[in-house]
């Protein structure tokens, strides 16, 4: 069965980095767009980035533009997100999810809290 | 403020019928691109709810439908039950911005 696991959450400082991961497994997954997905708490969900299968072709928020990166290892499974120059407003659970561009997001992680505060 | 409008709330008795809309542009709705939307209860991940329009993943009850007319698409839940009592979210994406949208999200209330 499809299994979309992040990771990587945790405490950090204002102008910190943090960097998620999301496992995969269940399906092939060098063959899925995926998306990060982040809802902060007590509000909606926000479309993030999405990822190509290849990894050659990538599209961003433009709130994260320039700050997050969306990358992918196809060998291992893993989707990640290289996030720096976090502020409190990045205080969110981050999702990852399969597929993206104009396709449904069928599958979705539990979500890794990330808490940016001094 | 999201560019694909949901209003935050509606409520219904149970057996009610109840209508999520969910309204955008020329350039998302309105230029063609399906909508999806999901379901999420408190503190648990979103869940594909309807895909491309009106289709049901598997498990999803028949209660649940969609459609799709201009700039907007609906979100109909039938015969209205205590368990479906979440918050439902639109998603379609847009080609002027080359991103994808979510609604702001509708909080369904099951009194």
């Amino acid at each position: 069965q499809v299994q979309l696991v992040e990771s990587g959450g945790g405490l950090v400082k204002p102008g910190g980095s943090l960097r998620l991961s999301c496992a995969a497994s269940g399906f092939t997954f060098s063959d899925y767009y995926m998306t990060w997905i982040r809802q902060a708490p007590g509000k909606g969900l926000e479309w993030l980035s999405y990822i190509s299968p290849s990894g050659h072709t990538l599209y961003n928020a433009d709130l994260v533009r320039g700050r997050f990166s969306i990358s992918r290892d196809n060998g291992y499974n893993l989707l990640y997100l290289q996030m720096s120059s976090l502020g409190v407003d990045d205080t969110a659970i981050y999702f990852c999810a399969r597929d993206g561009d104009s396709h449904p997001l069928d599958y979705w992680g539990q979500g890794t809290l990330d808490t940016v505060s001094s | 403020q999201s560019v694909l409008t949901q209003p935050p709330s509606v409520s219904g008795v149970p057996g009610q019928r109840v209508t999520i809309s969910c309204t955008g542009s020329s350039s998302n709705i309105g230029a063609g691109y399906d909508v999806h939307w999901y379901q999420q209860f408190p503190g648990t991940a979103p869940k594909l709810l309807l895909f491309h329009n009106f289709n049901r993943p598997s498990g999803i009850s028949a209660r649940f439908s969609g459609s799709k007319s201009g700039t907007s698409a609906s979100l109909d839940i039938t015969g209205l039950q205590a368990e479906d009592e979440a918050t439902y979210y639109c998603q379609a994406f847009d080609s002027s911005l080359l991103v994808v949208l979510f609604g702001g999200g509708t909080k369904l209330t099951v009194l």
